[in-house]
């Protein structure tokens, strides 16, 4: 079936090292991809997103990197601060054109001071 | 990014009595919202899709009598929780769609 998910529950890193939160996606008919951060008690905010015609994106100290050929979609922040700490989801737009997203189970990202 | 309200943020009932989410896209009209439920430290599980206009599609194993919502405008989707069980306590996110989901702040339903 379906399924998003990342390879890591929980990522410790130093405040100021670069973050690398990585996804693995089954459906190989997604071509929309998109990274949300969510804060304890808070809704998800978005990111980033990439479709599947692009392999890089960058914004405000992230990128996105998508590989098609394994299914793998990544989050890099750099320079990591502590307000970057939060639960970071990967979601895939799967099959058909329904507009419905199907999330991973999200790796939590803590920054030490 | 698009600016996507929910109220109330928090709400708690009595066992057996309605309650009703408000979801609305503040700088966007959204033809589709998203109602998802997320339980703690767990991902989001979508509930339905909510069509401006027309009834809403229930995911699998959602009770539709159970879980009423409403999309009277491209601005404004409501969620009911009819007769509301301990069992219903959750965190209830909605997203507004103008392509990419842009969610809302969640409500946490506390029911005793």
């Amino acid at each position: 079936g379906e399924s998003v998910g990342l390879h890591l529950p929980t990522l410790s890193v130093q405040e100021g090292d670069n973050s690398i939160i990585n996804c693995a996606y089954s459906n190989s008919a997604s071509d929309y991809f998109i990274w949300y951060k969510q804060e304890s008690g808070k809704g998800p905010q978005f990111i980033i997103d990439i479709r599947s015609n692009m392999d890089k994106r960058q914004g405000q100290r992230v990128t996105v990197l998508l590989n098609k050929t394994v299914k793998h979609l990544s989050l890099q922040i750099a320079a990591t601060q502590p307000g970057d700490s939060a639960v970071y989801f990967c979601a895939e737009n799967g099959s058909g054109n329904t507009g419905k997203l199907i999330f991973g189970q999200g790796t939590t990202l803590q920054v030490k001071p | 990014g698009a600016v996507v309200s929910q109220h109330p943020s928090r709400v708690i009932c009595k066992s057996g009595t309605s309650v009703k989410i408000e979801c609305r896209s503040l700088d966007f009209q959204a033809t589709t919202m998203f109602w998802y439920r997320q339980f703690p430290k767990k991902s989001l599980m979508l509930m339905a899709t909510s069509n401006e206009g027309s009834k809403a599609t229930y995911e699998q194993g959602v009770e539709k009598d159970k879980f009423l919502i409403n999309h009277a405008s491209l601005t404004l989707s409501t969620l009911t929780v009819t007769s509301a069980h301990p069992e219903d306590s959750s965190f209830y996110i909605c997203s507004a769609s103008d392509e990419t989901q842009y969610f809302g702040p969640g409500t946490r339903l506390l029911v005793l």
